[in-house]
């Protein structure tokens, strides 16, 4: 079964670092690409961000660019979404998810949810 | 960046009746959209590809249509189960591949 595995819950401080992960197949991470996905808790869906994990060519929202990292590490199947300075507003779940056809997301991962909170 | 208008943002129904969805886009996206149900407490899951394509396993009640601007989905006969959140997301302008702010389906 093909399936996106994120890392666990996070709960930080303003201004720290944080570097969730997102682990699939080897198929997938040689062929998609891996989108990350921000829902804050009882809202919509906000597309972060998007990389290619064969050579790392990535493409942002103009609303994240610049305030997260998205990498990705194809030896191991898996791709991050890093922040150098967390914010309270970072609160919320992330997603990572396969893009296929036509830009829809066909397998997501399970969810990381992140508390920034003082 | 292309914005998506979903309407209505509420909708009440029964079981057994039919829903229809619509998702309207800020300028042409072709046949790039696809639609999304989301349940309390989990990912999104995906409904429909380019515009009128069933992902694989979903139930055949479960339709789409549309192309441009203007795009539906349309559930023919309500299944307890379907009463969740649904959204549309656009495939044509990017970055960003934006979604819509959503359709809460709810059992009336």
């Amino acid at each position: 079964e093909v399936q996106l595995v994120q890392s666990g819950a996070e709960v930080k401080k303003p201004g720290e670092s944080l570097e969730i992960s997102c682990k699939g197949s080897r198929s997938t991470f040689s062929t998609y690409w891996i989108g990350w996905v921000r829902q804050v808790p009882g809202k919509g869906l906000d597309w972060m961000g998007i990389i290619y994990p064969g050579d790392s060519d990535t493409k942002y929202s103009p609303s994240f660019q610049g305030h997260v990292t998205i990498s990705a590490d194809k030896s191991i199947n898996t791709a991050y979404l890093q922040w150098k300075s967390l914010k309270t507003s970072d609160t919320a779940i992330y997603y990572c998810a396969r893009r296929i056809f036509r830009h829809a997301f066909d397998i997501w991962g399970q969810g990381t949810l992140v508390t920034v909170s003082s | 960046e292309i914005v998506l208008t979903q309407s209505p943002a509420t909708l009440s129904l029964s079981p057994g009746e039919r829903a229809t969805l619509s998702c309207r886009a800020s300028q042409s996206v072709s046949t790039y959209l696809a639609w999304y149900q989301q349940k309390p407490g989990q990912a999104p899951r995906l409904l429909i590809y380019d515009a009128s394509h069933r992902a694989p396993g979903i139930p055949a009640r479960f339709s789409g249509s549309g192309s441009g601007t203007d795009f539906s989905l349309i559930i023919s006969s309500l299944e307890p189960e379907d009463f969740a959140m649904y959204f549309c997301q656009q495939g044509s302008d990017w970055p960003p591949n934006t979604f819509g702010q959503g359709t809460r389906l709810e059992i009336k």
